[in-house]
């Protein structure tokens, strides 16, 4: 069955530095996203990204952040200059179209990175 | 805000007993979508109902979906030890871009 891969599952980074998080969606799905997760809070929504621009961004989406998708597979985050309440699980995920079917939509989600920053 | 809710936000139950938690949200929605969490784990999906759909099983799941009242809740049923994790509903829109948004999650105990 098709899934959402991220790697690597754990990451630990100095504050101040450069950190991407990477991400291979579902091959043919067509919209992708960002959820990050501090620890024991919820699941909070950060980009979206269709047709090779983001779509949405939420307030927490500032200017250190980045989206890419370099060569129509892979998946990007980047955080420019880490700061230590950027530690959390990031999730990438990817639907095939807006009204999904529940076809490949059971893997939708990445099982996630862990970043530390320190 | 269109962000779910979800209650309680902590329930303990013995093995055998049913489980249900609730989740409420604020606009119309295209479908909402029921997922687990264990500690520190990635979010595996249980079940997705659709906004014309009232009522899902799959296994020992079953999910129900009130469109008026905008809820949704999620009963477990003859729980296990295993149970134990966070259940979190989340709810896709339609309107502005199409996203997930995540309620705030139920943890559950299942104790043996």
């Amino acid at each position: 069955e098709p899934e959402v891969t991220q790697t690597p599952s754990h990451q630990v980074t100095q504050m101040g530095q450069e950190v991407i998080l990477r991400c291979v969606p579902i091959s043919n799905h067509l919209y992708f996203y960002w959820y990050r997760q501090i620890l024991g809070q919820k699941v909070e929504f950060l980009v979206s990204f269709y047709n090779n621009e983001i779509s949405e961004k939420s307030e927490i989406f500032d200017d250190q952040f980045s989206v890419e998708r370099p060569d129509g597979s892979n998946f990007t985050l980047k955080i420019r200059s880490t700061k230590l309440e950027d530690s959390a699980m990031y999730f990438c995920a990817s639907f095939p179209t807006e009204v999904t079917g529940t076809a490949g939509l059971r893997r939708g989600f990445g099982d996630g990175t862990r970043l530390s920053i320190l | 805000s269109q962000q779910g809710e979800e209650d309680p936000q902590a329930l303990s139950i013995q093995e055998g007993e049913n489980a249900t938690m609730n989740c409420s949200y604020k606009t119309s929605i295209n479908n909402l979508q029921w997922y687990r969490q264990n500690s520190g784990r990635g979010l595996v999906h249980l079940i997705l109902i659709r906004s014309n759909e009232r009522e899902k099983h799959s296994g020992r799941l079953r999910v129900t979906l009130d469109t008026s009242k905008k809820s949704s809740s999620l009963l477990i049923t003859a729980s296990r030890a295993a149970d134990t994790a966070s259940y979190f509903c989340a709810t896709a829109y339609t309107s502005g871009t199409y996203k997930y948004i995540f309620g705030t999650g139920t943890r559950l105990k299942v104790l043996a």
